[in-house]
């Protein structure tokens, strides 16, 4: 069974840094690209991320390029999102996902992000 | 960047009705094209795919049709549990979705 488990959510504030984490189990991670999407209070689904299996190849929206970085480590199965200068519009739930054939096959629960002073 | 606008935005049905989704792309996404459920706390959940595709464990009242710039999402005969937000995404550039519609009961 596909099992995603997101960490390291909280309050943070406007500026500041969080790392985000995706524990992988239940399938060959390596041979999988992943991404994060997320979701503001009451909004509807962003895409924010995504990194191919090996790692070699990462993209991010526009929204976050240049603040944000997807990484992973295959040998821990694990999803990394480094987020930088932080701001109250990146408030969310922020959803780990596997992606087969392009789309979203399974999520973790999500971790909530709060950016306020 | 490819837009979706879902219709309606909400509708309200009882259970054992019929429920037709529509999604719209801002251009065409040939036939890569996806459904997803969510249910108020919970994850989205992937439906359909590439149009008309039903995921793994997805009921058969579920279906998917279209292509091009329009699509739509069937559920032939609503169960409790399918009161939920359903969202289309496209895989054709970047990954978008439509805002979602609302299916809840009348």
């Amino acid at each position: 069974e596909v099992q995603l488990l997101e960490s390291g959510g909280g309050l943070v504030q406007p500026g500041g840094s969080l790392r985000l984490s995706c524990a992988a189990s239940g399938f060959t991670f390596s041979t999988y690209d992943m991404s994060w999407v997320r979701q503001a209070p009451g909004k509807g689904l962003e895409w924010v991320s995504t990194i191919s299996g090996s790692g070699d190849r990462t993209y991010h929206a526009d929204s976050v390029k240049g603040r944000f970085t997807i990484s992973r480590d295959n040998s821990k199965n694990t999803l990394y999102l480094q987020m930088n200068s932080l701001r109250a519009e990146d408030t969310a739930v922020y959803y780990c996902a596997k992606r087969a054939l392009y789309y979203f096959d399974h999520w973790g629960q999500g971790t909530l992000v709060t950016v306020s002073s | 960047e490819i837009v979706l606008t879902q219709s309606p935005a909400t509708l309200s049905l009882s259970p054992g009705e019929r429920a037709t989704l529509s999604c719209r792309a801002s251009q065409s996404v040939s036939s890569y094209l996806a459904w997803y459920q969510q249910k108020p706390g919970q994850a989205p959940r992937l439906l359909i795919y590439d149009a008309s595709n039903r995921a793994t464990g997805i009921p058969a009242r579920f279906s998917g049709s279209g292509s091009g710039t329009d699509f739509t999402l069937t559920i032939s005969s609503l169960e409790p549990e399918d009161f939920a937000v359903y969202y289309c995404q496209q895989r054709t550039n970047w990954p978008s979705f439509g805002g979602g519609t609302k299916v809840e009961i009348k």
